[in-house]
């Protein structure tokens, strides 16, 4: 399996507080990215990242920051948390050769009540 | 506006047979299409992927077919396996002007069964 580990694996929140999700990859892949999983709507894009500190918004990037301080990790804040925001959150990584991510991490799921 | 639609919701094949997945897109400046498996509660799993220029590409049981005109792509499994009971998503990626990143954007997935 691909170097690629989420944490945590679940958080339960308020409305209101800021979360933040962390993604570790061993793959030394320039790429990362996160995506939300909903259903009805399969996976969406919300920030990615091309190297350290180069970081672009996705789809859904509102309400959500990022920041990639080194290769091997990139982190996703949930600047104040929504019941919008509940949802299963994956991190993938990818290299330059296959057009898109090529391993993904376990998954995020969370809850804001 | 759904760029990438999957309009089978689920399949169903026999083991054995040949599983055909299949997917439409609307922007013809895609630069990959990509397909995805994902068992629940686990992170999508990447199969295969082909880029624009080509219309074939194979890795082992899957095949991936690309119909430009028809903005049209396919998956075939064969032979289906109980095994590769699964949802499948279809993704389609842009390079940007640099020619580096890369944006994916899914379809919502067939569920596809295999029956023994």
């Amino acid at each position: 399996d691909a170097g690629i580990t989420q944490s945590p694996r679940h958080k339960v929140t308020e409305t209101g507080t800021p979360v933040t999700l962390r993604c570790h990859q061993t793959e030394n892949h320039r790429y990362m990215y996160w995506y939300r999983q909903d259903p009805g709507h399969g996976l969406r894009l919300i920030h990615y990242s091309y190297g350290v500190k180069d970081t672009d918004k996705g789809e859904v990037s509102d309400g959500y920051s990022v920041s990639r301080s080194k290769t091997e990790d990139f982190l996703l804040t949930l600047e104040s948390a929504t019941s919008s925001q509940t949802s299963v959150y994956f991190c993938a990584i990818s290299d330059s050769t296959s057009g898109g991510p090529t391993a993904f991490g376990p998954g995020t799921r969370l809850l804001v009540l | 506006d759904q760029q990438v639609k999957q309009n089978s919701p689920s399949l169903s094949v026999q083991e054995g047979r040949i599983s055909i997945l299949n997917c439409d897109y609307t922007n013809s400046m895609f630069d990959y299409f990509l397909w995805y498996k994902k068992y629940p509660a686990e992170g999508p799993t990447f199969l295969i992927s082909i880029s624009s220029i080509k219309d074939k590409n194979e890795d082992g049981r899957f095949t991936v077919f690309l119909n430009k005109s028809a903005k049209h792509l396919s998956l075939h499994i064969v032979p289906s396996q109980p095994g590769d009971s699964a949802v499948y998503f279809c993704a389609a990626s842009l390079i940007n002007s640099g020619g580096s990143n890369y944006k994916l954007t899914f379809g919502k997935g067939t569920l596809l069964t295999v029956n023994p």
